[in-house]
């Protein structure tokens, strides 16, 4: 079937906006992640949800991240107020077991 | 804190030589390491790893762990062009609310000169 999909591919928005971005998993896939990737640097874990359990935060830079996950469908990743620093790669992978499918990434661009 | 580090950060090399990445980790209830290639925007994977001393291997690549130790290793041998890329490795925890999580490494980035 259709892998992890993600939009937009990509976003320009200047600071101060608020910007949402959407992930579609591989159905059945109970979990689903998101990433950050700057430029030249290494994935950062931002959020996972499992299921129906409660979603680990633990990697949200600040209060202006958040993300929601409707079941076992799809997600999005709400950045508010956007500054400079949020530009990068977002990635999101969603996993039936250990295993990560990734999907293509949305590049958000803060002008 | 969870930490995965790499090296070298970067490596270039000539078609036909071999290389080898290393990876180093401390996770909390380390369960598995990963290996990912990524070339264009989304890593596609390469290995899993969960027990020590076991060769995992896919046609010239390969990759062992050592738990005792807390590294991996990913060699490639005969390499080629298309083999330029930056190679990932994470290592994912399990148990508790971190279940699943992965913590990666800054990657490796490996470019093959013909």
């Amino acid at each position: 079937g259709a892998g992890v999909s993600q939009s937009p591919s990509n976003k320009v928005t200047e600071k101060g906006k608020d910007v949402e971005l959407r992930c579609d998993p591989i159905s059945g896939h109970t979990a689903l992640y998101w990433y950050r990737q700057r430029l030249g640097q290494g994935l950062e874990f931002l959020i996972y949800f499992q299921g129906n359990s409660a979603p680990d935060k633990s990697g949200l830079p600040s209060d202006r991240f958040s993300a929601e996950r409707t079941g076992e469908s799809v997600s999005t990743l709400t950045i508010q107020r956007t500054q400079q620093e949020d530009s990068a790669v977002y990635l999101c992978a969603s996993s039936f077991a250990v295993e990560q499918y990734f999907g293509p990434g949305t590049r958000l661009t803060v002008t | 804190e969870d930490k995965v580090v790499q090296s070298p950060l970067s490596l270039v090399v000539h078609e036909g030589d071999t290389v080898t990445l290393n990876c180093s980790y401390e996770v909390t209830n380390f369960r598995s390491l990963l290996w990912y290639k990524q070339e264009k925007k989304a890593p596609t994977f390469l290995f899993m790893l969960t027990s020590s001393g076991i060769e995992k291997k896919s046609g010239r690549l390969s990759s062992i762990l050592d738990k005792k130790e807390l590294f991996s290793i990913l060699n490639i041998t005969a390499t080629q062009t298309g083999d330029s890329a930056i190679y990932l490795c994470a290592g994912i925890s399990a148990g508790g609310t971190s279940y699943g999580k992965l913590t990666f490494g800054q990657g490796t980035i490996l470019t093959v000169h013909p």
